[in-house]
């Protein structure tokens, strides 16, 4: 049981170089969300998913696209990328349903991005 | 949208020393759930302690407990006996528990903890 796994660990990218983040989870798990992290702001979710084909913008959606064909995977694609999106970026999964542990997330290890 | 506020940026503690760390948040529902999550040096989140707004018990695991203050919507994170390993950034969290508004998750901007030994 590998958890949540995410690949790569670190990326530069230049300006206007498009890329995929990977996200995968081997627990069933219904709910999955992408967040980005910044110095003294804490997490802030981009997108998340409620199952396959079904997605939804978060807190700071604009320059991430995101889309479900499986459970188990959730890849974030920045099309453009631009400076303001250096950052850390972590993936999270949880059950959907409220309960003993629906409602608690579990987080990948982080993608650390900084494009030039 | 609710907000998650941890006003303490840094704080330090000596080790075997207790120490509390502070959250608020502004909420118009009255289910939801709240936790911190630890983040140490290798930038793993990890989970320290969850609480269900309808219990009035507040959560403890272990040396970590909780001070959940519905009214005041306060939620601090009590660290008994702290040791090195503690040191890490931690992250308070809220989700509610409405069907509408269930899967956002909000997250205050962290307190960084330093343990003195």
């Amino acid at each position: 049981n590998a958890g949540v796994t995410q690949t790569p660990k670190f990326q530069v990218l230049k300006t206007g170089q498009s890329m995929t983040l990977q996200c995968a989870q081997d627990m069933n798990h219904e709910y999955m969300s992408w967040y980005r992290q910044d110095p003294g702001m804490g997490l802030r979710l981009i997108h998340y998913s409620v199952g396959a084909g079904i997605t939804d913008q978060g807190e700071v959606p604009n320059g991430y696209n995101v889309s479900r064909s499986t459970t188990e995977d959730f890849p974030l694609r920045l099309l453009s990328a631009a400076p303001s999106q250096t950052s850390v970026y972590f993936c999270a999964s949880s059950p959907l349903g409220a309960g003993e542990e629906g409602e608690t997330q579990y987080f990948g290890p982080g993608t650390r991005l900084l494009v030039l | 949208a609710q907000t998650v506020t941890q006003s303490q940026p840094e704080m330090s503690v000596q080790e075997a020393e207790t120490v509390t760390l502070s959250c608020t948040y502004d909420t118009s529902e009255s289910d939801y759930y709240l936790f911190w999550y630890k983040q140490p040096p290798s930038r793993q989140m990890i989970l320290v302690i969850r609480q269900e707004a309808y219990k009035q018990q507040n959560a403890t695991e272990n040396r970590f407990s909780v001070n959940f203050q519905k009214a005041a919507k306060s939620f601090s994170l009590k660290i008994s006996d702290s040791q090195l390993g503690d040191a890490a950034m931690y992250f308070c969290a809220y989700r509610s528990a409405e069907w509408d508004n269930f899967n956002k998750f909000y997250f205050g901007s962290g307190t960084k903890l330093n343990v003195k030994p």
